[in-house]
């Protein structure tokens, strides 16, 4: 199976822009979806097919592609997006899924 | 409201089995491709397995294939897991998640809130 590599954290200021990244082979074929988990939580969608919200996700949020590597910016960063962030897509053979390592986001 | 709950979690013993249950409400069950996701305590989320909204498909991740087992039963609205020939890495969250309408592939859109699995002697 593939690989989705992303940066274990990234800190942004409050009210800044923050840009999370996932990289990995599949995701030249492959749509991403971006999910945020924060503690004792379970995860929530909050982009999917590259930069589609699901309903009631904050247009902060906001998804794009290139290449191999995805990325999840936050514009205008809140107290309240401070989570973990997982990237997720399938991997080269189109059967099985895969989730990025995660990227813990620190809002200063 | 749209909901999916797990149940069947606990403590099991290294070789022993156990099946999660995943009961849906608030939508078409038998219209969604479902999943399995795992959290391993203080790592990241792992995707277990999918079976098609008919249940003519299914697919697994290699840590879990030939020992773990999903099924459905859209009369029922209930999604299993199971999970045979444990190990102690098997410990973790397990979430049953719905996959997108349009495709189950590309995102999972409603999650439950999980059931703790340890597998311990």
């Amino acid at each position: 199976s593939s690989e989705l590599t992303q940066d274990p954290a990234v800190s942004v200021a409050l009210g800044q822009t923050v840009r999370i990244t996932c990289q990995g082979d599949s995701l030249r074929s492959y749509y991403a979806s971006w999910y945020q988990q924060k503690p004792g939580q379970a995860p929530i969608l909050v982009i999917y097919e590259k930069n589609k919200w699901p309903p009631g996700i904050p247009d902060r949020f906001s998804g794009s592609s290139s290449g191999n590597t995805a990325s999840l910016t936050i514009t205008g960063a809140q107290a309240e997006d401070e989570a973990d962030y997982y990237c997720n897509s399938r991997d080269s053979s189109g059967n099985q899924l895969v989730f990025g390592g995660g990227t813990t986001l620190t809002v200063l | 409201q749209v909901q999916l709950v797990e149940s069947g979690g606990g403590v099991v013993q290294p070789g022993r089995s156990l099946r999660l249950s995943c009961a849906a409400s608030g939508f078409i069950f038998s219209r969604y491709g479902m999943h399995w996701v795992r959290q391993a305590p203080g790592k990241g989320l792992e995707w277990v397995a999918v079976m098609w909204f008919d249940g003519s498909d299914k697919y697994y991740a290699d840590s879990v294939k030939g020992r773990f087992t999903i099924s459905r039963d859209n009369s029922k609205n209930t999604l299993f897991l199971q999970m045979n020939s444990l190990r102690a890495e098997d410990t973790a969250v397990y979430y049953c998640a719905r996959g997108l309408y349009t495709n189950h592939y590309n995102g999972m859109d409603v999650w439950g809130q999980g059931a703790a699995v340890t597998v311990s002697s």
